[in-house]
């Protein structure tokens, strides 16, 4: 059984703070990692996407991956309101022949 | 980028019809398509994977009767639900990756059935 966890929040934190967000996932042969942004109503859209462990940055946002661990992280730094959303976690069995499987989110709010 | 586009993106029906959902790849082709449903405040969850050329692989709980998948070319796939009811009332979006273990998803098809 694939399962993703992620606390649901809602997570606040003050305009220009960093936002840490946290996954955890069951399946060990899991090897590709990603977070998603989804506004209420509409579908998810891709923030990052990590396959080795340590930290990828981009921009304001850093994911980190840490497999012994089995633990997912997305950091938002210089939090701004429009970054208040869900934050969705997806985790990838193998080649991608299975979809993705989510975590049911984080809801983000950064308040101004 | 590589878009999935999605129609429709809203859809209102009565109880026992049948609504279909279409999902095409605009700028690569995609021999697999992946169906997620997602209700009020809980996550996507996959529905099915729909194989261009064969038969879609449907996960567990997930009636194939009822939610019928064509993938009949490398652009198209469509999720019919046949016979709906109230309960299946719900966000449907599809995923597709253009490569590099990317996913694409469409804009969603909020189906209201009444």
């Amino acid at each position: 059984q694939k399962e993703v966890e992620q606390n649901s929040g809602p997570l606040s934190v003050p305009e220009g703070a960093i936002a840490s967000l946290n996954c955890t996932y069951s399946d060990r042969g899991s090897q590709s990692f990603f977070w998603y942004r989804q506004y209420s109503g509409k579908s998810p859209e891709l923030i990052m996407s990590i396959y080795s462990n340590g930290d990828k940055e981009d921009g304001r946002f850093t994911a980190q991956l840490n497999k012994a661990s089995q633990y997912v992280s997305l950091l938002i730094r210089d939090s701004q309101p429009s970054d208040s959303a869900t934050y969705l976690c997806a985790v990838l069995l193998g080649g991608g022949a299975d979809g993705l499987t989510f975590g049911k989110g984080t809801h983000l709010i950064i308040q101004p | 980028g590589a878009v999935v586009s999605q129609h429709p993106s809203w859809v209102i029906c009565k109880s026992g019809t049948s609504v279909k959902i279409e999902c095409r790849s605009l700028d690569f082709q995609a021999t697999t398509m992946f169906w997620y449903r997602q209700f009020p405040k809980q996550s996507l969850m996959l529905m099915a994977t729909s194989n261009e050329g064969s038969k879609a692989t449907y996960e567990q709980g997930v009636e194939k009767d009822k939610f019928l998948i064509n993938h009949a070319s490398l652009t198209l796939s469509t999720l019919t639900v046949t016979s709906a009811h109230p309960e299946d009332s719900s966000f449907y979006i599809c995923s597709a990756s253009p490569g590099q273990q990317g996913y694409t998803f469409g804009s969603g098809t909020r189906l209201t059935v009444v």
